[in-house]
């Protein structure tokens, strides 16, 4: 089975562009959760998508948005790039969307975007 | 605000000791917990899921939750420079669908 997929893996913007990144989830998978690692932060919860739902979402400004498709694709966006997004975001997915506590989150390598 | 501690590190093992990563965790309910490692531009990678109080072992890893005390710690045994890497731990409450992670601990095996 093919394991989470994010495209794309490197990205260099400028500040006050936008990008949208995309993440495929294992087939089956119906949760698909974003987070931001820069170095010295550790994972921060960005948001969780469920059946197109938004489920969870975590302290960043407006400017971080997502939306999941019906084939449970997930996309998100930063839009008005600062320099301090620069950072790996990392896609996760899951059977399911945790309740009951015992599903495990599978990562996908990363897109790093480098904001300049 | 639900909290993981965990000890930056880094923590540093000889070639074949135990290493012994711990993790505290806030919330009282939480139910699940799980083991990630991350090598330096990798993605986190599961090593292990614990549900019950006690031991849960997996060739050389075993995780031990005590729910008592509101740690989970991972050991590794006969420890391998392949073992060196960054090791996160994360929890899940009994009504939460997020998971909360803590900072990792940064494991290094010296040869």
């Amino acid at each position: 089975k093919a394991g989470v997929t994010q495209t794309p893996r490197y990205l260099i913007k400028t500040r006050g562009q936008q990008v949208t990144l995309s993440c495929s989830p294992i087939s089956g998978h119906r949760s698909v959760s974003w987070y931001q690692q820069t170095p010295g932060q550790g994972l921060q919860f960005l948001f969780e998508y469920f059946s197109e739902t938004q489920r969870n979402k975590g302290n960043f400004p407006g400017r971080f948005s997502g939306r999941q498709f019906s084939n449970s694709r997930s996309e998100m966006n930063v839009s008005t790039l600062e320099l301090g997004d620069s950072a790996l975001y990392l896609c996760a997915s899951s059977l399911t969307s945790g309740q009951g506590g015992q599903e495990t989150q599978y990562f996908g390598p990363g897109t790093r975007l480098l904001v300049l | 605000q639900k909290e993981v501690e965990q000890n930056s590190g880094p923590l540093s093992v000889p070639e074949g000791a135990i290493a012994s990563l711990n993790c505290t965790y806030s919330d009282r309910g939480s139910q699940s917990f799980f083991w990630y490692r991350q090598y330096s531009g990798k993605s986190p990678e599961l090593i292990m899921s614990i549900y019950s109080n006690g031991d849960k072992e997996d060739g050389r890893f075993t995780a031990q939750l005590n729910k008592a005390s509101q740690y989970v710690s991972l050991l590794i045994r006969d420890s391998q420079p392949s073992d060196s890497a960054t090791y996160l731990c994360a929890v899940r409450g009994e009504s939460n669908y997020q998971l909360i992670w803590g900072a990792g601990t940064k494991l290094i095996i010296k040869p």
